[in-house]
């Protein structure tokens, strides 16, 4: 079945760092992939999407591409603030229509 | 444009006790899910309905829970008897319609524990 792998967390960067955050993943088909972010004490939010193959998905700073060659659907930011530390989850719809999450990753971000 | 809303924001029962949790969807949301989000895991489908009718409840531990969403707008997820391993935190979630394109918008939760 589809699944999604995040890399191991949690992160801890200073203020204005570089962010990465790997995703991967395992579906048949032409998935969407998404991003979601969860803020302390708040409901899980979309961040970015992509729906097909070498789309960029973009949002506050956060921009993520659809590389289908690598399976992959890696989060970045090129200078973090603190107001971005939260919960991040990459996920995918696959032909099933299903949202399909990865295990998620704290982001701490000190000033 | 109001949000998706869950009730109650925690709750803490004893094993074996019963517990429910609403949901109200945002308006016109034809589509409305029900998630467990086990601490360090993403979030799990439990449920799909569309309008009144279920979709998909093929991970919906059904000896003990179930749910319902009477006239196709607002559900109540309920566990009965409650298990331990229930502790979890509930997400609701809806969207316009069932599509993979159609983005889902999640309430805030209910954070469950099972003493």
């Amino acid at each position: 079945g589809d699944s999604v792998t995040q890399m191991e967390g949690p992160v801890t960067l200073s203020e204005e760092a570089f962010l990465t955050i790997n995703c991967t993943y395992t579906a048949t088909g032409y998935p969407s992939l998404f991003w979601y972010v969860q803020y302390p004490g708040e409901g899980l939010q979309l961040l970015l999407k992509a729906t097909k193959a070498d789309d960029k998905g973009s949002n506050k700073g956060f921009e993520a591409t659809y590389r289908k060659e690598t399976t992959s659907f890696h989060l970045e930011k090129g200078s973090v603030q603190v107001s971005d530390s939260a919960v991040y989850f990459c996920a995918l719809t696959g032909a099933n229509s299903k949202l399909t999450f990865g295990k998620g990753i704290t982001l701490s971000v000190r000033p | 444009e109001a949000g998706v809303a869950q009730s109650p924001r925690y709750k803490i029962i004893e094993k074996r006790q019963s517990v429910a949790f609403w949901c109200n969807p945002i308006s016109g949301h034809a589509t409305l899910y029900w998630y467990q989000q086990i601490l360090g895991q993403g979030p799990k489908l439990l449920i799909q309905f569309q309008n009144n009718g279920v979709v998909d409840d093929s991970q919906l531990p059904k000896d003990r829970f179930s749910a319902e969403r009477l006239k196709g707008v607002d559900s109540t997820l309920k566990i009965q008897p409650a298990k331990l391993e229930d502790s979890a935190v509930y997400l609701c979630a809806s969207s316009l319609d069932s599509g993979r394109y159609n983005e889902q918008f999640f309430g805030p939760g209910t954070r469950l524990t099972v003493l």
